[in-house]
């Protein structure tokens, strides 16, 4: 069955350190994998994506993410968190073959202390 | 370009009435996905709309919930009638190509309260 796994459900981190969000995913075929970010009130936002090729993909906010295929990995990372990150995050996996559909994850809460 | 559109952004309703949400996508966006996210729970997947057409009613809960989207452009989504269980934020998504899922662009959407 095809499935998104985000263990972290809350995540809290002091301003200015490093941030790692894991993602693990279970998927027939060869996956496109996204994080999005909501904030409060907002929409989901495309933090950055992965279709093929590089396995580490750059996004918006200074956020990276790595894929791994032999992990069925594709966590988040940013190397200096700032408080306007706070926000709940998504990984999702999706692919031409399910029609443009997306399976979620449950969300990572992240709050980051002063 | 106006981004995908969603109302009422909050709505409270009792439990056994009607509620109609309402999406309206980029313009030109053929796609339309409606999601739903109930607490503590993972985004799932409802329905895709091709134009007018539904490709996909997989995630569709139970025959209280009622999708349209007349002329291609706007889509409802009815409750009818409303469960507690129905509780939850619905966003709507749309694209213009199947073929690049990062052409997704999602709304704030509604959250649901049914008491």
């Amino acid at each position: 069955a095809q499935s998104v796994t985000q263990p972290d459900i809350h995540i809290t981190v002091s301003e200015g350190a490093s941030l790692e969000l894991r993602c693990n995913y279970s998927y027939g075929a060869t996956p496109y994998l996204f994080w999005y970010v909501q904030s409060p009130g907002q929409g989901l936002q495309l933090l950055l994506k992965y279709f093929s090729g590089d396995t580490l993909v750059q996004g918006i906010k200074g956020f990276e993410a790595e894929f791994k295929r032999s992990q069925s990995s594709f966590n988040l990372r940013k190397p200096s968190v700032h408080w306007s990150d706070a926000a709940e995050y998504f990984c999702a996996v999706g692919g031409y073959n399910q029609g443009g559909k997306l399976i979620f994850g449950q969300g990572t809460e992240l709050s980051v202390k002063p | 370009e106006a981004g995908v559109t969603q109302f009422p952004s909050h709505s409270v309703i009792e439990k056994g009435q009607t509620v109609t949400l309402r999406c309206d996508p980029i313009s030109g966006h053929d796609n339309l996905y409606w999601y739903r996210r109930v607490m503590g729970k993972e985004i799932k997947f409802l329905l895709h709309f091709v134009k007018e057409s539904k490709q996909d009613e997989s995630g569709m809960p139970n025959n209280r919930f009622l999708a349209e989207r007349t002329g291609g452009t706007y889509s409802t989504l009815k409750v009818q009638p409303a469960e507690l269980e129905d509780s939850g934020v619905y966003f709507c998504a749309s694209s213009r190509n199947i073929r690049d899922p990062d052409g997704y662009t999602f709304g704030s959407g509604t959250r649901l309260t049914v008491v």
